[in-house]
């Protein structure tokens, strides 16, 4: 059983265009969640989603970020207009339902902003 | 709202010792999760141990333990017999039981094992 897959790995951005970052989660599961990692720091809730269903963006900036879950196809985290404080590791994880199911994490995506 | 504390920014241990990191956190709730993941230089976050806060007995796989303390809200991790591999940042975590999702984590603990 595949584990959650995240890419690009690495991306690098100019100030000003666009970030879109992929997550696949593990086979079977509906929960998709996205943590953000600035430097020196813990993982940050940013949003939870189910399909087709944004469930709680709470922790999302309320501009330039969005995410989505479509029924066919992977979860995306979309920045528009990268600044510099965009720059961090971006995670996803994924479970089969709620507590107390576990959330596995995919490997993250670096995210550079020039 | 949950906050984790990790009052140690950085901890060393000798190969084949044991090693203890300290974890607090606040809350109003009763019924919540505890994890700890470890971040190796790989940076893939790694599930190391969880614990559900109306079980007494505290979490154990195999080198890895924890000492879950309800009353103080504390929730410190032992590694007995470090390993080389064990080198990584520990975070410890929270989670509501009923309605929660969002995992809260602390700041992190860097874990050096010397030779």
């Amino acid at each position: 059983n595949a584990g959650v897959m995240q890419n690009p790995r690495h991306l690098v951005r100019r100030r000003g265009q666009e970030a879109r970052l992929r997550c696949s989660p593990m086979k079977g599961h509906s929960h998709v969640y996205w943590y953000r990692q600035l430097p020196e720091e813990g993982l940050k809730f940013m949003v939870y989603l189910q399909k087709e269903n944004i469930i709680d963006e709470s922790g999302m900036p309320k501009e330039r970020f969005s995410a989505e879950f479509p029924k066919e196809g992977p979860s995306i985290l979309r920045i528009q207009q990268v600044v510099r404080g965009d720059s961090a590791a971006y995670f996803c994880a994924s479970s089969l339902g709620l507590a107390p199911d576990t959330q596995y994490f995919g490997p993250g995506t670096r995210l550079t902003v020039l | 709202a949950q906050t984790v504390t990790q009052s140690q920014p950085e901890m060393s241990v000798q190969e084949a010792e044991t090693v203890t990191l300290s974890c607090t956190y606040d809350t109003s709730e009763s019924d919540y999760y505890l994890f700890w993941y470890k971040q190796p230089p790989s940076r893939q976050m790694i599930l190391v141990i969880r614990q559900e806060a109306y079980k007494q007995q505290n979490a154990t796989e195999n080198r890895f333990s924890v000492n879950f303390q309800k009353a103080a809200k504390s929730f410190s991790l032992k590694i007995s017999d470090s390993q080389l591999g064990d080198a990584a940042m520990y975070f410890c975590a929270s989670r509501l039981s009923n309605s929660g999702y969002a995992l809260n984590f602390g700041k992190g603990t860097s874990l050096l094992v010397t030779p």
